[in-house]
């Protein structure tokens, strides 16, 4: 069966501090990976995704993440981070089920 | 990209009533939607897969006669909670797919239920 693994639940981060949350999947084949954000009092929307090719992905807002196959990861990253993006990040993990599951969220609180 | 669509975003009942949910693609047609559950603080629970035109499929341990789920046209799945409980009270997500966007999903407003 897919799981999908957020190590970081809450995360604190000072303004232009660099960030990275990590996502490991469990998940023997093709996969689609995802990163969704929900804003306070928002819904979710999608910030990237890798579905093939190029194992870096570039997403909106300066976010991007690296798709590791040996080490089945997914990680999320931004080089400097702004108290905008204050909000819950999830990793999501599409396999031949064609269900989107999604990890337990990650927390960023961005001090100003 | 694709809007999806929840009614409504708040919702208060009393123990024992129905409450009935809508979801809708507004842009697009979407055979099949999905139905999440989420509580506070935590993470996205897939409940159930909405085909259109057939039975839902539920996930391991959602009981399907407390949730009903009809996806009667191509735009519109409604989720019933029947008889609800206050362990009910949750966040419920719906979200679909949309052909033009491969393999992405579009998420709905959710829909705050509290039951008392």
């Amino acid at each position: 069966a897919q799981s999908v693994s957020q190590h970081n639940h809450h995360v604190i981060l000072s303004e232009a501090a660099s960030l990275e949350l990590g996502c490991n999947y469990s998940y023997g084949g093709t996969v689609n990976l995802f990163w969704y954000v929900q804003y306070p009092g928002q819904h979710l929307q999608l910030l990237l995704k890798y579905f093939s090719g190029d194992p870096l992905v570039k997403g909106i807002k300066g976010f991007e993440a690296e798709f590791i196959k040996s080490k089945f990861s997914f990680n999320l990253r931004k080089p400097s981070v702004q108290w905008s993006d204050t909000a819950e990040y999830f990793c999501a993990v599409n396999g031949n089920t064609g269900k989107l599951i999604f990890g337990q969220g990650t927390t960023l609180q961005v001090k100003p | 990209g694709a809007v999806v669509s929840q009614h409504p975003s708040w919702v208060i009942c009393k123990s024992g009533t129905s409450v009935k949910i809508e979801c809708r693609s507004l842009d697009f047609q979407a055979t099949t939607m999905f139905w999440y559950r989420q509580f506070p603080k935590q993470s996205l629970m897939l409940m159930a897969t909405s085909n259109e035109g057939s039975k839902a499929t539920y996930e391991q341990g959602v009981e399907k006669d407390k949730f009903l789920i009809n996806h009667a046209s191509l735009t519109l799945s409604t989720l019933t909670v029947t008889s609800a409980h206050p362990e009910d009270s949750s966040f419920y997500i719906c979200s679909a797919r949309d052909k033009r966007y491969t393999g992405e999903l579009f998420f709905g407003e959710g829909s705050r239920l509290t039951v008392l």
